[in-house]
């Protein structure tokens, strides 16, 4: 169980340019999803916490009209980068809590998305 | 904030045993965890700890002590799957969402 999926799992595009990364609860549902980002050998960072039918939280220093989130429902958040640039490239990562389930909070975290803008 | 800390990396034999330490400063302490992950991957889910003690799970075990703002992930009888980072997060000020600390590159040799 708590399976979330994300797509796609690479990315190439040219700077400049939109990339969309879907982000899904398969198992269950979930109100409330995350977005990390990880540069290499670096901790996971947060970047916004993603709400179910409301504005998405964003964190400090995130700008939140580069990294747009929709959580149009349940089982599925997106993140889009918009006019991204080299230094956007990075890992994305999504989590998700089994709110019904996990009484500890514990985030599953989808598979990743390698984003490399050129 | 927070502040946590963890080795960088370590090295250890296969079919040995490891340690990986994780200190913490925080407020309103909440619990931890530990996640494994592999290069390229996203983290897995491996252990929770929110009262002192040690709580064991197959080979792996954490350990967590309040006072001391300490915790371990301790790996017995090392495969070479076990190779990857092991990420200690805390959560804390009433927040359901946890701070990762950098994580600690575990490399296990033959």
């Amino acid at each position: 169980g708590a399976v979330v999926s994300q797509h796609p799992s690479w990315v190439i595009c040219k700077s400049g340019t939109s990339v969309k990364i879907e982000c899904r609860s398969l198992d269950f549902q979930a109100t409330t999803m995350f977005w990390y980002r990880q540069f290499p050998k670096q901790s996971l960072m947060l970047m916004a916490t993603s709400n179910e039918g409301s504005k998405a939280t964003y964190e400090q220093g995130v700008e939140k009209d580069k990294f747009l989130i929709n959580h149009a429902s349940l089982t599925l958040s997106t993140l889009t980068v918009t006019s991204a640039h080299p230094e956007d490239s990075s890992f994305y990562i999504c989590s998700a809590r089994d709110e019904v389930r996990s009484s500890t909070d514990t985030q599953y975290f989808g598979p990743g998305t390698r984003l490399t803008v050129l | 904030g927070q502040n946590i800390d963890q080795p960088t990396e370590m090295t250890a034999t296969e079919g040995a045993i490891v340690q990986i330490n994780c200190t913490y400063q925080t407020s309103g302490f909440n619990g931890l965890f530990w996640y494994q992950q592999h290069a390229g991957e996203a983290p897995t889910f491996l252990s929770y700890n929110v009262l002192d003690g040690l709580e064991e799970k197959g080979r792996f075990s954490s350990f967590l002590s309040r006072s001391k703002g300490y915790s371990y992930l301790l790996l017995k009888e090392l495969q070479m799957k076990d190779s990857a980072s092991y990420l200690c997060a805390v959560k804390s000020g009433g927040s359901y969402i946890p701070t990762f600390g950098r994580g600690t590159s575990l490399i296990v040799h033959p």
